[in-house]
């Protein structure tokens, strides 16, 4: 069975802080690691993963994988309040190409 | 158009009624996707359909009962649900990987919060 394992479960930190949150996976037959922010509502998508090595990076967040340790860590700089939210870790793997096992999530909140 | 949107937003039933969530999406995507998301959890794959054919069922039970009846279109009837069955519905869309590119990418919609009383 297909396992995704986030941690921290939640995170408290202040305005300005980095952090880096962690995600490890067991699939069969990689495709790729999706990091999603989920706030009140939908998931939206973050990045997608699909080589070991080349950071993403979309303004204060940015994101690698490693594939031979099999894991995943998203970092945010200099967090925000908007930063508060649910991040999700989700892999795609398999053949049938569309199934994606979703973490646990890390719960952030960015305190002023 | 990079939206999914689900109708209604909210919905409240009793456990004997019939009921049914929406989905709709213009991006030409070719794979549709039903979620369940309780409190504090993160989503549950439901259904997947390719093709408008249904090509995952996660051991749902049939009191859910998807539909697609075209390429823009996802609904999930519901009917004889139990109080537990309460959660947020998300439905999402993704090309399928026979649309060629970066297929993997799922575009949520809001999701419907569900109450079965």
């Amino acid at each position: 069975e297909d396992k995704v394992v986030q941690s921290p479960l939640s995170l408290v930190v202040h305005e300005g802080d980095t952090v880096t949150l962690n995600c490890s996976y067991e699939v069969t037959n990689f495709r790729s690691l999706l990091w999603y922010k989920q706030e009140k509502k939908a998931p939206t998508f973050l990045f997608m993963l699909t080589s070991s090595g080349i950071e993403k990076k979309s303004g204060r967040l940015s994101s690698i994988l490693d594939k031979k340790e099999l894991f995943s860590i998203l970092n945010i700089t200099a967090t925000q309040t908007g930063d508060s939210a649910i991040y999700l870790c989700a892999v795609e793997a398999g053949t049938s190409g569309s199934r994606l096992t979703f973490g646990e999530g890390t719960q952030l909140t960015v305190n002023p | 158009d990079t939206e999914v949107t689900q109708t209604p937003k909210h919905l409240v039933m009793g456990m004997t009624n019939k009921k049914s969530l929406k989905c709709e999406q213009h991006m030409g995507h070719r794979a549709m996707y039903w979620y369940k998301q309780k409190a504090k959890k993160p989503p549950e794959l439901m259904f997947v359909y390719s093709y408008e054919k249904l090509s995952i069922n996660e051991s749902v039970p049939s009191r859910f009962s998807p539909e697609c009846p075209n390429s823009s279109l996802l609904n999930l009837h519901l009917h004889a649900l139990q109080p537990e069955d309460s959660a947020l519905y998300l439905c999402a869309s993704s090309k399928h990987p026979l649309q060629g590119g970066p297929y993997n990418e799922q575009f949520f919609g809001p999701g419907t919060r569900l109450t079965v009383l």
